[in-house]
């Protein structure tokens, strides 16, 4: 069965610092791994995916087959990075699999 | 343009009820997923149309729950008899082929 996980609920750094947000999959396939971001009062909208390997404000993740990991990277959070992030896995490309959720706060 | 909507926004319904959820996807996107999201959880899948095709259902958690889209556009979530566990958001996505999905605001269910 594929599953998802983010073990980390709340996530707090400080302005400037490095972040990185912890998600690993299981699956036995070739999966698609997604991030997706929700920032408050607004929907839930996609960041970034693995096959473009593209940066997207700043962030940038990684897919380790060896570890199934997708962690998200920044270098330097900023405020406005505050937000829900969910990282979501799609076997066929038709059903897709959410993980429960990191909830980052970037302190001034 | 606009984006997916989805209506209403809030609902509140006494155990037993039937509820009815809307889902107006982005005009031209083929592609339709519902999502269920319990409180302090992520999405899960419930079903996935492609135009009126309803190809996939797995993720429905009963047969209490029905989906259609008919004509390739809308799309209606239907709830029979609902039961406090049913209580959640309930969010629609639209995609064109092969591009990301758009999400709506989503209805949140409360079943009382």
């Amino acid at each position: 069965a594929q599953r998802v996980t983010q073990p980390e609920k709340l996530l707090s750094v400080f302005k400037g610092a490095p972040v990185e947000l912890k998600c690993n999959y299981s699956y036995s396939g070739s999966p698609e791994l997604f991030w997706y971001v929700q920032y408050s009062r607004q929907r839930l909208q996609l960041l970034l995916r693995h096959i473009s390997r593209e940066s997207i404000k700043g962030f940038t993740a990684d897919l380790n087959k060896g570890e199934t990991s997708f962690h998200l990277k920044k270098p330097f959070a900023q405020e406005e990075d505050s937000a829900m992030y969910y990282c979501a896995l799609s076997n066929t490309g038709n059903q897709f699999y959410f993980g429960t959720g990191t909830s980052l706060t970037v302190i001034p | 343009g606009a984006g997916v909507s989805q209506s209403p926004r809030y609902k509140v319904a006494k155990r037993g009820q039937d509820v009815a959820l809307r889902c107006d996807p982005i005009s031209g996107h083929v592609s339709l997923f519902w999502y269920q999201q319990a409180l302090g959880q992520g999405p899960e899948f419930l079903t996935y149309f492609q135009n009126e095709a309803q190809l996939d259902k797995s993720g429905l958690p009963s047969d209490r729950f029905f989906a259609e889209r008919p004509e390739g556009s809308v799309s209606t979530l239907k709830i029979q008899r609902t039961q406090q566990e049913d209580s959640a958001v309930y969010l629609c996505a639209s995609r064109r082929t092969g591009r990301e999905q758009y999400f709506g605001p989503g209805t949140r269910l409360t079943v009382t």
